[in-house]
């Protein structure tokens, strides 16, 4: 059963990065499409984008000028940096995995991680 | 982009039926998934290609999809099914993923 578990710190000051870890464990990360998922306070989920194992990488075009999604197979973890920030971006940052190809949802996710972003 | 629309919330007493609806243009002709969410918790994938259960997923938790409407039903409503449910598709043309902005279910 895989399952996904992220990490990094839960409070980043305006204007700098914000870099988040998931680690995968119970499957290989080898073969496998990953995405970034956010939910502002009270908001609905937000895609951020996605990378395959090959290090292949899509981005939502409202986040794509500050967004870096990468892997690490050695590791079996994919991470997130989102530069330049402010409060907007605060939210409890998800990731997941995606079904493709056989189809294109998300399951599992991980249990996901506040960031706030302080001024 | 393509914009998914959901009701706020939708309310129901325990043993009736519930219906949530996510619209989207044409969106019977995309494959439509939906997700529940307690608070607290991570989203968890009730249905997929528009009434596919996951396993473990209640029978009754079922789904349609036509024209601009997509539907989730819920069948003899519980307490524990009390959450905010929010419908995903693919957007083939970009492929980007989009979600509804959710639904607050609440059992009376």
């Amino acid at each position: 059963q895989v399952q996904l578990q992220e990490s990094g710190p839960g409070l980043v000051k305006s204007s700098e990065t914000l870099s988040l870890i998931c680690s995968v464990s119970g499957g290989s990360i080898r073969g496998y499409y990953w995405s970034w998922i956010r939910q502002t306070p009270g908001k609905g989920l937000e895609w951020i984008g996605y990378i395959y194992s090959s290090g292949n990488t899509i981005y939502n075009p409202s986040l794509m000028s500050r967004v870096t999604i990468s892997v690490d197979m050695a590791k079996n973890q994919f991470s997130l940096q989102l530069n330049s920030v402010s409060a907007a971006d605060t939210a409890v940052y998800y990731c997941a995995r995606h079904a493709r190809p056989r189809g294109f949802w998300f399951d599992p996710w991980g249990q996901g991680t506040l960031v706030t972003v302080s001024s | 982009s393509y914009v998914l629309t959901q009701p706020p919330s939708v309310s129901v007493a325990p043993g009736q039926t519930a219906t949530i609806t996510c619209g989207g243009n044409d969106i019977g002709r995309k494959s439509v998934h939906w997700y529940q969410q307690k608070p607290g918790q991570a989203p968890v994938l009730v249905l997929h290609d528009d009434s596919d259960r996951p396993s473990g997923i209640p029978e009754r938790f079922s789904g349609s999809n036509s024209g601009n409407t997509a539907t989730l039903t819920i069948s003899r409503v519980e307490a524990g099914d009390e959450a905010d449910y929010s419908c995903q598709v693919w957007d083939s043309n970009v492929d980007h993923y989009v979600f509804g902005p959710g639904t607050k279910f609440t059992v009376l």
